[in-house]
């Protein structure tokens, strides 16, 4: 069966330090793959999703980035962490982009910045 | 992109059935219709989703309206486990960034022991 696996679970960064979240899927190839955000009492956010390795499409500009360097490895980064940065961070997978394929989702990471 | 109404609040009693409405009046012909749910502190979690037929699976049943502009999620008998925010969302069937899920704000749904 597919997993989804998420780290860390939760992070405290200081405003102005780097940033690196790592996801990766077992079980399944070539999955789509997703990194969204949850503010504090707001609903989630689409930031970026890959169709594939190297592809990233973004749907919100912001000082984040993602990147896939292996088919079943996303990443989601920051050079300089923003306070407004601070939320709940979800990755999930689908088999595919279409409209019957269900998404999964990991149990994500707390992203607290001071 | 198409977008769903869903009441912002809903109180069941335990083991008893739940019927959680979505509107989606502007719905295309080929509009998937998605159900998750988010526990406290979790990520979200697939329920269940259709086309045009009623769906049933072990977490739930979907009934969908013949002019596919409503349909309901239904939990058979709701558990204090239930109590959880459900996200009604269209996913386009070709692709692309249409392909992708929009949450909107959900129902949150509330269990009485």
């Amino acid at each position: 069966s597919q997993t989804i696996h998420q780290w860390p679970a939760t992070l405290v960064q200081p405003v102005g330090s780097p940033l690196s979240l790592e996801c990766t899927v077992e079980g399944t190839s070539n999955p789509n793959l997703y990194w969204y955000r949850q503010a504090a009492g707001r609903g989630l956010q689409l930031l970026f999703y890959s169709v594939g390795i190297g592809q990233i499409s973004s749907e919100v500009p912001q000082n984040l980035s993602a990147s896939r360097p292996q088919d079943r490895q996303f990443i989601l980064s920051s050079k300089k962490l923003l306070l407004s940065d601070s939320g709940f961070y979800l990755c999930a997978w689908s088999p595919g982009q279409f409209g019957d394929q269900p998404q999964h989702f990991g149990d994500g990471t707390r992203l607290s910045i001071l | 992109d198409a977008k769903t109404t869903q009441p912002n609040s809903m109180e069941s009693n335990e083991e008893e059935p739940v019927h959680l409405p979505c509107n989606h009046s502007t719905i295309s012909g080929t509009d998937y219709i998605h159900w998750y749910r988010q526990l406290p502190s979790q990520g979200p979690e697939y329920v269940i989703h259709g086309l045009t037929s009623n769906v049933n699976n072990r977490m739930a049943s979907l009934a969908i309206a013949e002019d596919r502009k409503s349909s309901t999620l239904i939990l058979h008998r709701a558990t204090l486990r239930d109590a959880a925010v459900y996200y009604c969302i269209l996913r386009a069937a070709w692709g692309g960034s249409q392909g992708n899920l929009i949450f909107g704000k959900g129902t949150k749904l509330s269990v009485k022991p």
